[in-house]
């Protein structure tokens, strides 16, 4: 009864450096999303993949890159860390033909860049 | 572009009393999706109810209500006998009926609920 697994569950990082946020799901979505988290601020979308092999920019997608390696996963990476990217990370995952359009998230992912 | 505002950042509520959290959205579509989820400090996103905009009758989910209002784009969230496991931020979220970004959330700000004992 996995769903939706995002690791790590919480990193730090220095200025400059780079990480990837990995995600999977075992519920055969089509669509995943990465959402970031900041403080009085609901969950804005960074990026999205709509199917296995595409992806598309979000609200906020400065700063990061995504690959969507097969169905079941969908990677956020941070190639130059920012303090401004200190967030809390969602993935989610959704197939509206089989979900019922309920879009699921992961437990989320602590980032703190110093 | 789609909108939703929770104009209540904060609210508390005694123990076993009702609360209702407050939640208006902006759309030119017919077709889409409204969700309430709960986020307790594990920072867990839990979805709580859902309501779909083709449907008339408000969703329930146990305590938890809705109140659709569609010509007001209206969506308020009634929680019934209060518990302290209630006491979480809540967030109102708008989704189109189609895949892509178009699918994807579009979250309120959240407001605070506390549940006194």
């Amino acid at each position: 009864n996995a769903g939706v697994t995002q690791t790590p569950k919480f990193q730090v990082l220095k200025t400059g450096q780079s990480m990837t946020l990995q995600c999977a799901q075992d519920m055969n979505h089509n669509s995943m999303y990465w959402y970031r988290q900041d403080p009085g601020m609901g969950l804005r979308l960074i990026y999205y993949s709509a199917s296995e092999g595409t992806t598309d920019k979000g609200e906020v997608p400065n700063g990061y890159n995504v690959s969507r390696l097969n169905k079941r996963e969908f990677s956020l990476r941070l190639e130059s860390a920012a303090p401004s990217q200190t967030s809390v990370y969602f993935c989610a995952s959704t197939d509206l033909g089989l979900s019922g359009n309920t879009i699921y998230f992961g437990e989320g992912s602590w980032l703190t860049v110093v | 572009a789609q909108t939703v505002t929770q104009s209540q950042p904060e609210m508390s509520v005694q123990e076993a009393e009702t609360v209702t959290l407050s939640c208006t959205y902006d759309t030119s579509e017919n077709n889409y999706y409204l969700f309430w989820y709960k986020q307790p400090p594990s920072r867990q996103m839990i979805l709580v109810i859902r309501q779909e905009a083709y449907k008339q009758q408000n969703a329930t989910e146990n305590r938890f209500s809705v109140n659709f209002q569609k010509a007001a784009k209206s969506f308020s969230l009634k929680i019934s006998d209060s518990q302290l496991g209630d006491t979480a931020m809540y967030f109102c979220a708008f989704r189109m009926n189609y895949g892509g970004s178009q699918g994807n959330l579009i979250f309120g700000k959240g407001t605070k609920l506390s549940v006194k004992p």
